[in-house]
């Protein structure tokens, strides 16, 4: 599983409220990425780090911030939730291939 | 930017009969094509990749095949049992050939594959 957990794995809360989800690795990885998955969409990339305190944005990354202080902890930041962000978010990193954490299941009411 | 195409959206085959996933992509510059299983509440598996520089690739009863010049891609299920049932992905990156890049893969939307008894 490539070392990869993910917390909260479920959340349920409001729009309107902030909401950070976490994505933590124990082998030293530099590329991490923030991925939404949506029936009939796959899999959309939200964000991405190419090392500590360097991000950039992916194909759906309006409404989402990131943060990296430290190579083993990336965050994704809802800064006011909305119903459309109603979604399973993963969390990967990228090794030989690029593998994902378990997911973490946010319903946003 | 890429753009992955995958079809067919939902496959039936019988079990012990091989399947056939397709896919196709948009950017010649992509250089980097893994497949994923996905099982129901889990997350996606890598299940083999092809760099671009390979025409075939196989991994006992999978197998993947790219087509630089078309830009299509495919995976190949022979012997299919029932833990094959799963939905898989197709996906592509500009980014990962020798390890540089950092810019993610882009999906297909996947394929329902079901293994009839």
């Amino acid at each position: 599983d490539a070392g990869i957990t993910q917390s909260p794995r479920h959340k349920v809360t409001e729009t309107g409220t902030p909401v950070t989800l976490r994505c933590h690795q124990t082998e030293n990885h530099r590329y991490m990425y923030w991925y939404r998955q949506d029936p009939g969409h796959g899999l959309r990339l939200i964000h991405y780090s190419y090392g500590v305190k360097d991000t950039d944005k992916g194909e759906v990354s309006d409404g989402y911030s990131v943060s990296r202080s430290k190579t083993e902890d990336f965050l994704l930041t809802l800064e006011s939730a909305t119903s459309s962000q109603t979604s399973v978010y993963f969390c990967a990193i990228k090794g030989t291939g690029v593998y994902f954490g378990p997911g973490t299941r946010l319903t946003v009411l | 930017g890429e753009n992955v195409e995958q079809h067919p959206s939902t496959l039936s085959v019988q079990e012990g009969d091989s399947a056939v996933i397709k896919c196709t992509y948009s950017d010649s510059a992509s250089n980097y094509f893994p497949w994923y299983k996905q099982e129901l509440g889990k997350r996606p598996q890598l299940i083999i990749d092809i760099r671009s520089n390979v025409g075939e690739k196989k991994d006992q009863r999978i197998a993947v095949t790219l087509n630089k010049t078309a830009k299509h891609f495919s995976l190949h299920i022979t012997e299919t049992q029932p833990e094959d049932s799963a939905v898989y992905f197709c996906a592509a990156s500009t980014g990962m050939y020798s390890g540089g890049g950092a810019d993610g893969l882009t999906f297909g939307k996947g394929t329902h594959l079901i293994i009839q008894p």
